[in-house]
């Protein structure tokens, strides 16, 4: 039974940073990719980029290119999403997600989202 | 990379069945077999629905099918049940990233 654990709730300052963990549990953590996904209040899903443990190797979508960098620790299975420059428009539930299977194209397993609020 | 087009809203009576379309371009929906489909309640995670535009998880109700032509997908509700009151949700791989429908909320009447 695979399952994605996020850390708890955030509220941040205009310009900071915040980090999120996903410890996953159940399954070849490596071998599957952690994607990273938002949502601001009453607003659609918006892709942020992801993560191949197993390689280390991330990449991002074009608007948080430079603002998000998205790591894993293979020893404890858990990926982390850090976005820096933090302003009021990034206030979102942020929701980790792992492919369906190796090499997939689609999100089978979610976390169960950390909202982070940036306020002054 | 804008969002696949989705209609803000679809309604149907129970027992009904609806389709919600999925409006992207030849670089997304169009260029690859990676279509999936996302069903969220109020508060709660998205939970794959349809994923390579028309295969069901395991689990999921064979009321839900999903296909595609051209640039846009299609996801088709069919026996229209009150638990199926929800967000949707698509999403195509493209090129190193992906993108995700604008979101149709489906109520049943």
């Amino acid at each position: 039974q695979v399952q994605l654990v996020q850390s708890g709730a955030e509220v941040k300052k205009p310009g900071s940073s915040v980090k999120v963990s996903c410890k996953a549990s159940g399954g070849t953590f490596s071998s599957y990719t952690i994607s990273w996904v938002r949502q601001a209040p009453g607003q659609g899903l918006e892709w942020m980029g992801r993560i191949i443990p197993i390689l280390g190797i991330a990449n991002y979508a074009q608007k948080f290119q430079g603002r998000v960098t998205i790591t894993a620790d293979k020893s404890t299975s858990t990926a982390y999403m850090e976005l820096s420059s933090l302003r009021s428009e990034d206030t979102a539930v942020y929701y980790c997600a792992r492919d369906r299977e190796s090499g997939s194209f689609d999100f089978d397993y979610w976390g169960q989202g950390t909202l982070v609020t940036v306020s002054s | 990379q804008s969002a696949l087009t989705q209609p803000a809203s679809v309604s149907g009576s129970p027992g009904q069945s609806i389709t919600i379309s999925c409006t992207g371009t030849s670089s997304d929906v169009g260029g690859y077999n990676y279509v999936s489909w996302y069903q969220q309640h109020p508060g709660k995670a998205p939970k794959l629905m349809i994923y390579e535009v028309s295969n069901r998880p395991s689990g999921v109700s064979n009321r839900f099918s999903g296909s595609k032509s051209g640039n846009t997908a299609s996801l088709t509700i069919s026996g229209l049940q009150a638990e199926d009151e929800a967000d949707y949700y698509c999403s195509s791989y493209t090129s190193s990233s992906y993108v995700f429908g604008t979101g149709t909320k489906v109520t049943v009447l």
